[in-house]
């Protein structure tokens, strides 16, 4: 199938880790995304991966990829208020003349103070 | 300063009225989406363009059209065929083998 499937849901209180999955479904994807949506706006690239690695680290961020699983997560430490958003997967899809950025249904990551 | 621009920020239309929705960018990117946001249903691919002049359907392309004539602008128009078009709209440029797309700020669109 087509879908990149995410849980619609996650609230933490501040300070704790944050863990976000993904799962994809396209085992030739090249790059995996994670973006994040504040309300009302567009969304903004917080990290990627390339499908070669297994893990990214970039500060609070970290991206752990299983291809063998198509699983994908996202780990934000130490979660601020400020982190409440929406955070949205995204695959890239080639095949032809198919470049596409395909998304999941995203998660809303609600941080209790 | 670089960026993608989408216009307006809220749009009301009339049930049965086309209406346009733009979408431009300065980032000299070569390819160019149009994305439609439901809540529970993340992001829906519309249309993409890899290159003046040429265009793809998306997923659900049904009831809407695009135009690639400039590189910098690619502007969507909502027609009457489409019939649930309330929703927000998400315009994405990139570089055709890239690691990122940019997002604009999105366009509400309601129906009325």
């Amino acid at each position: 199938g087509e879908d990149v499937e995410q849980s619609l849901f996650l609230s933490v209180r501040e300070g704790d880790s944050s863990v976000i999955n993904c799962t994809y479904t396209d085992s030739s994807s090249t790059y995996l995304y994670w973006y994040k949506q504040e309300p009302g706006a567009g969304l903004q690239l917080l990290t990627y991966i390339f499908s070669n690695m297994d893990m990214k680290q970039d500060q609070r961020l970290t991206v752990l990829l299983n291809k063998k699983d198509k699983h994908l997560s996202l780990r934000i430490a130490d979660t601020q208020t400020g982190d409440s958003a929406i955070y949205f997967c995204a695959e890239r899809r080639y095949g032809g003349a198919t470049n596409k950025l395909i998304f999941g249904t995203g998660t809303l990551l609600a941080v209790q103070p | 300063d670089g960026g993608i621009t989408q216009s307006p920020k809220y749009l009301f239309r009339k049930e049965g009225q086309n209406v346009t929705l733009s979408c431009e960018q300065n980032l000299n990117h070569d390819a160019m989406y149009w994305y439609r946001q439901d809540p529970g249903q993340g992001l829906r691919l519309i249309y993409y363009s890899q290159i003046v002049n040429d265009f793809q359907k998306g997923d659900i392309a049904e009831g809407y059209s695009v135009s690639r004539e400039k590189k910098e602008s690619f502007p969507l128009t909502v027609t009457s065929a489409q019939k649930n078009p309330t929703a927000f709209y998400l315009c994405a440029s990139s570089i055709v083998n890239p690691t990122e797309a940019f997002f604009g700020q999105g366009t509400r669109l309601t129906v009325v």
